[in-house]
């Protein structure tokens, strides 16, 4: 079936650095890949919607200079939080669309 | 835009049937009916989908009532391993949208 990688698991970096998520597709091509977040105890939230070759979407109140998203190739999309704060610690989970929808295996961010 | 009702929390002994249920009033025509879990800290696994036709895989069994406007998840042996977040989605298949999680019913089985 698909499969959907996702790199780093997990990462703690300092308050004010960049992180960088990964998400491939690693045996198909995925033209639209999405970008969840999610607290502790809480559901999944959508936060944008990754487009090959074009702007990503975002969600009403997802600030999108803070979530950088860039969707470069048909395989990969990445999300950079831009000067991070400890209240961005949370876990990222990327999905792909290939009929059904696969997801990758999450980052879990901790700003320290 | 919660189209889906679960309860919160379900228990289940080990080696038994779980019946997850869901309400989907609401649901649309052409809406299928998916059901994904997720085991504390991972993404979300798909389990199964189906429209209007009771469905089957080496996972589990959906069950949809006649009116489409609810559905049951039966893990037919539930084992520890089954422990985790059940969540029941309505999305019309390959529309491109992303899927939107509701809360979920936690699964707990117990030894």
């Amino acid at each position: 079936g698909a499969v959907v990688s996702q790199h780093p698991s997990r990462v703690i970096c300092k308050s004010g650095t960049s992180v960088k998520i990964e998400c491939r597709s690693l045996d198909f091509q995925a033209t639209t890949m999405f970008w969840y977040r999610q607290f502790p105890k809480q559901s999944l939230m959508l936060m944008a919607t990754s487009n090959e070759g074009s702007k990503a979407t975002y969600e009403q109140g997802v600030e999108k200079d803070k979530f950088l998203i860039n969707h470069a190739s048909l395989t990969l999309s990445t999300l950079t939080v831009t000067s991070a704060h400890p209240e961005d610690s949370s876990f990222y989970i990327c999905s792909a669309s290939l009929g059904d929808y696969t997801f990758g295996s999450g980052t879990r961010l901790t700003v320290v | 835009d919660a189209k889906t009702t679960q309860p919160p929390s379900m228990d289940c002994a080990e080696g038994r049937a779980a019946n997850l249920p869901c309400n989907h009033s609401t649901i649309s025509g052409n809406e299928y009916v998916y059901w994904y879990r997720q085991i504390h800290s991972q993404g979300p696994q798909y389990i199964i989908h189906g429209l209007k036709n009771n469905e089957t895989n080496e996972m589990a069994s959906l069950i949809i009532t006649e009116d489409r406007k609810s559905s049951t998840l039966i893990l037919p042996h539930a084992t520890l391993r089954d422990t985790a977040v059940y969540y029941c989605i309505v999305r019309e298949t390959n529309s491109g949208y992303a899927l939107n999680f509701g809360k979920g019913t936690s699964l707990l089985v117990t030894p």
